[in-house]
């Protein structure tokens, strides 16, 4: 079965420390996507970055970077130099190549950035 | 370049009552996806349109839901009569399709979601 399973349910950092979010995920299969969205208080989904299973660079955008580590099913995401507004629920999410277009979501980490 | 947008951001209803939200996708875009997270759970998909076809549906709970993207633009889930448990947040994504070799994976841009509350 296609899971995703991020284990911080929340997490407090102090301003501008980096932070590591985690999520492992569980597919058999060898092609596919892993994503991380941002939601805000305000509710909307942003998305952050994305991975793909055949990717041998880990992806990076800005801040944010992924740790991916396939053949331990992990896909940390990595924001460096944390600020105020990263306050917010980071999700995981993945979806199979040939599969369907749904994506498998984990449950989120609540991350709280304190001054 | 315009985002997802949804209507309403909220609604609150009594049980036994018809709702209808309505998504928007990004202009060009022809996937559609409709996503629920109820109050303490997982994201879940609900169901996925190209253009105005149904792909999935794999994820709609039960009949008592309807979606419907006719002309391929606009895309409307009805929940008709409602339930306690059809309450939480209602998320519409689009994307376009590259294909499985893009290096974005097609990814799903979101709407700030239908925030539906039964009574």
């Amino acid at each position: 079965a296609q899971k995703i399973t991020q284990t911080q349910p929340g997490m407090f950092v102090q301003e501008k420390e980096a932070v590591t979010l985690d999520c492992t995920y569980d597919t058999s299969d060898q092609s596919y996507g892993l994503f991380w969205y941002k939601q805000p208080s305000s509710g909307e989904m942003i998305f952050l970055i994305y991975q793909g299973s055949y990717d041998e660079q880990n992806a990076t955008e800005g801040r944010y970077s992924l740790n991916f580590q396939k053949a331990r099913k992990s896909a940390n995401l990595v924001i460096s130099a944390s600020q105020l507004g990263d306050s917010a629920m980071y999700f995981c999410a993945m979806r199979v190549w040939d599969s369907n277009y749904q994506l498998i979501w984990g449950a989120g980490t609540k991350l709280i950035i304190k001054p | 370049e315009a985002g997802v947008t949804q209507f309403p951001s909220h609604s609150v209803i009594e049980k036994g009552q018809t709702v209808t939200l309505r998504c928007d996708p990004i202009s060009g875009h022809d996937n559609l996806y409709w996503y629920r997270r109820v109050m303490g759970k997982e994201i879940k998909f609900l169901l996925h349109f190209v253009k105005e076809s149904k792909q999935d549906e794999s994820g709609m709970p039960n009949n008592r839901f309807l979606a419907e993207r006719t002309g391929g633009t606009y895309s409307t889930l009805k929940v008709q009569p409602a339930e306690l448990e059809d309450s939480g947040v209602y998320f519409c994504a689009s994307s376009q399709d590259h294909g499985s070799g893009s290096s974005r994976g097609d990814t799903q841009y979101f709407g700030p979601g239908t925030r539906l509350t039964v009574l």
